[in-house]
């Protein structure tokens, strides 16, 4: 089945603990996204990776660091965790390309992960 | 000033309404739009992309104004399974692949027998 999964789903931790959230994708995707989703704020992207060594920053990268070693993998480390990054957390995974093929890339979502730090 | 506003409802109509939401963006490079459904925080799925031209899958249609950065919704017949956050997604990167992604803030529908 193809899919986008998480892991962990809930974590509850304590601040300045480092923790890293995990995610990996089966469909052989170029492309790979974190988001955070904050009431009111909406979704917002962390940190992005159009392919294998190639990260960027998103909207919101401050406190995160992700790394892309292997394709499926895109792991988000928060090396010392603050109350606010309590947040809902989405990975995602898509194809990417150019021209007129962008338009039709569909981002696949991982169940997300819910996130509080106190 | 955002890059993508959308009017965040929420929208309550009857089921067989038509129902149209709006959608803002700033920044005039933006090469590829989409809307997204996202049902009580579980994880967003794409409903449809944007196409310059407009496009229609059933009852949903899609249109894209470039000279007013403006992107619409409708939805028409509307189902009690429509009820949900509706996302407007607007790529902005160098060239037209897929890069840096902005999400609004979601407009609530809710649909009522």
């Amino acid at each position: 089945e193809a899919q986008v999964t998480q892991n962990p789903r809930y974590l509850i931790t304590v601040t300045g603990k480092k923790l890293t959230v995990t995610c990996s994708q089966n469909m052989n995707h170029e492309y790979m996204s974190w988001y955070r989703q904050d009431p009111g704020l909406g979704l917002r992207q962390i940190y992005y990776s159009m392919n294998v060594e190639v990260t960027d920053k998103g909207d919101v990268p401050e406190g995160y660091k992700v790394s892309r070693k292997e394709k499926r993998n895109f792991p988000l480390i928060l090396e010392s965790p603050s109350p606010n990054q309590t947040s809902l957390y989405f990975c995602a995974s898509s194809y990417t390309g150019t021209g007129s093929a962008a338009f039709s890339y569909e981002q696949y979502f991982g169940p997300g992960t819910r996130l509080t730090v106190t | 000033r955002k890059e993508v506003e959308q009017d965040p409802g929420p929208f309550n109509v009857p089921e067989g309404a038509t129902v149209a939401f709006n959608c803002t963006y700033s920044n005039s490079a933006s090469q590829s739009f989409f809307w997204y459904r996202q049902d009580c925080r579980k994880e967003p799925k794409l409903l449809m992309s944007v196409y310059s031209s407009g496009n229609e899958d059933g009852r949903f249609t899609a249109q894209l104004n470039r000279a007013s950065q403006y992107i619409s919704l409708l939805i028409r017949d509307s189902k009690l399974s429509d009820s949900a956050t509706y996302l407007c997604v607007v790529n902005v990167d160098r060239g037209s692949t897929l890069g840096r992604l902005y999400f609004g803030r979601g407009t609530q529908l809710t649909v009522w027998p």
